[in-house]
This record gives structure tokens, C-alpha cells and sequence, in this order.
């Protein structure tokens, strides 16, 4: 079975960086793409970017261009958000979700990993 | 503000049925797949409801979802105390080029 495992918790100061793992399971790592949403404490759901775990091809919202770098490691079957010079608004749980599209982010998300609550706060 | 509009909260009875509509606009819902996500307290959304109207396996045909235009609905019937939760549509976004979720509806069981 499909699973989509986050790493845990992070405390950060404003201003710092901020990398959350997904690590896959359960299918063809290389097969799918890979979308991030976050959800800030008692809001919607909010999308920050897509890779496509074969080709490594990005797309990022355009609030979190320049801020956010989403990559992926094949060889671990495990993909990465980094988000910078953060503050205390990026206080939020960070989804990795896997994509039903491949080539363009333009599908939803079947699988969701647990989430990662990033607290921002000096 | 988001840029396809839920109704807040609905509420109804256990069995009964429940409607939770998503407008959009031609740049989003009107010419892309709309996808639904139902988000218990606590927990990661799940796939209810992808391509307008298809479920994925192991999700229960009391969810059904279609399209007319730009606006989409979710229907769920014979409700269940379970099924209180909050529900999120989502979809491309062809001028921003994002993803785009609905603000969210929070369903109500009495």
C-alpha cells in the first residue's frame, strides 16, 4: 500500500530555513509527481508547489517562488521542501501528497502523507 | 479570499442528504478537473472525489460528485456522525497557474 511518510516536528526563528522530508512507499517512486500544501492553524489548504518525482520537473505557486526549492532523491524514493527566510505566517502543517497527474501539476492528490508542523516563532 | 467559494458550514440530520457546492470561475473549475477532500479533526485530507465525479477505491458510493460550468458539487447521503468533517474542493488554475483549494465547508451532523 501507498505511503507517504514526513518527518517530524520543527521549532524555527524567523528569518531561518526549513526542510521537511516525504519519504514513499508502496509504488514506483519515479511513476508519480509529488504536490506540498500547507495548512496554516484554522485555515484552508493552501498549495505550494509540485515536482514530478521522474523527471525532477518543478512548478511553484508564485507566493513561494524564490522562498521554496522542492527536490527529490531517487535513490531514497524520498522528496524534499525547503522553505526560507521564514516567519511567523509560514506557521503551518506541511502535506506531501502524491499526484494523479504526471507531467503538469494540473491533477489532485490520492495519497496524503501525516503532516509536519513547522512553528516559526522567536 | 479564495478563488473558488464554498458555503462555510452545512449541516444536516444523520440519513439525511447534504449538498456542498464550489464556484469557480473559467480559469479554474470551468475548464479544469475539480477534486474533493474530506478532512477529519486532526488528521490529513483524503481523496473523495476526483475528475468531477470519480471515486477512488475503498470510498463509499454515498459521495458522489458532478459539474455544471464553473461550479461543482459534492453530495453525500445517509450521513454519519463520522462523516463530520471539513471538505475542501480543488483544482488547476489556468491563469494563476496553481493549484487552487475552496476555503472549506465544515459539515455538521446533529
Amino acid at each position: 500500500q501507498v505511503h507517504l511518510v514526513q518527518s517530524g516536528a520543527e521549532v524555527k526563528k524567523p528569518g531561518a530555513s526549513v526542510k521537511v522530508s516525504c519519504r514513499a512507499s508502496g509504488y514506483i517512486f519515479s511513476s508519480y509527481s509529488i504536490h506540498w500544501v500547507r495548512q496554516a492553524p484554522g485555515q484552508r489548504l493552501e498549495w505550494m508547489g509540485w515536482i514530478n518525482a521522474g523527471n525532477g520537473n518543478t512548478k511553484y505557486s508564485q507566493k513561494f517562488q524564490g522562498r521554496v526549492s522542492i527536490t527529490r532523491d531517487t535513490s531514497a524514493s524520498t522528496l524534499y521542501m525547503e522553505l526560507r527566510s521564514l516567519r511567523s505566517e509560514d506557521t503551518a502543517v506541511y502535506y506531501c501528497a502524491r499526484g494523479l497527474t504526471y507531467y503538469y501539476p494540473n491533477g489532485g492528490c490520492d495519497f496524503w502523507g501525516q503532516g509536519a508542523l513547522v512553528t516559526v516563532s522567536s | 479570499q479564495s478563488v473558488l467559494t464554498q458555503p462555510p458550514s452545512v449541516s444536516a440530520a444523520p440519513g439525511q442528504k447534504v449538498t456542498i457546492s464550489c464556484s469557480g470561475s473559467g480559469s479554474n473549475s470551468g475548464n479544469n478537473y475539480v477534486s474533493w477532500y474530506q478532512q477529519l479533526p486532526g488528521a490529513a485530507p483524503k481523496l473523495l472525489i476526483y475528475d468531477n465525479d470519480k471515486r477512488p477505491s475503498g470510498i463509499p458510493d454515498r459521495f458522489s460528485g458532478s459539474k455544471s460550468g464553473t461550479s461543482a458539487t459534492l453530495d453525500i447521503t445517509g450521513l454519519q456522525t463520522g462523516d463530520e468533517a471539513d471538505y475542501y474542493c480543488g483544482t488547476w488554475d489556468g491563469s494563476l497557474n496553481s493549484w487552487v483549494f475552496g476555503g472549506g465547508t465544515k459539515l455538521t451532523v446533529l
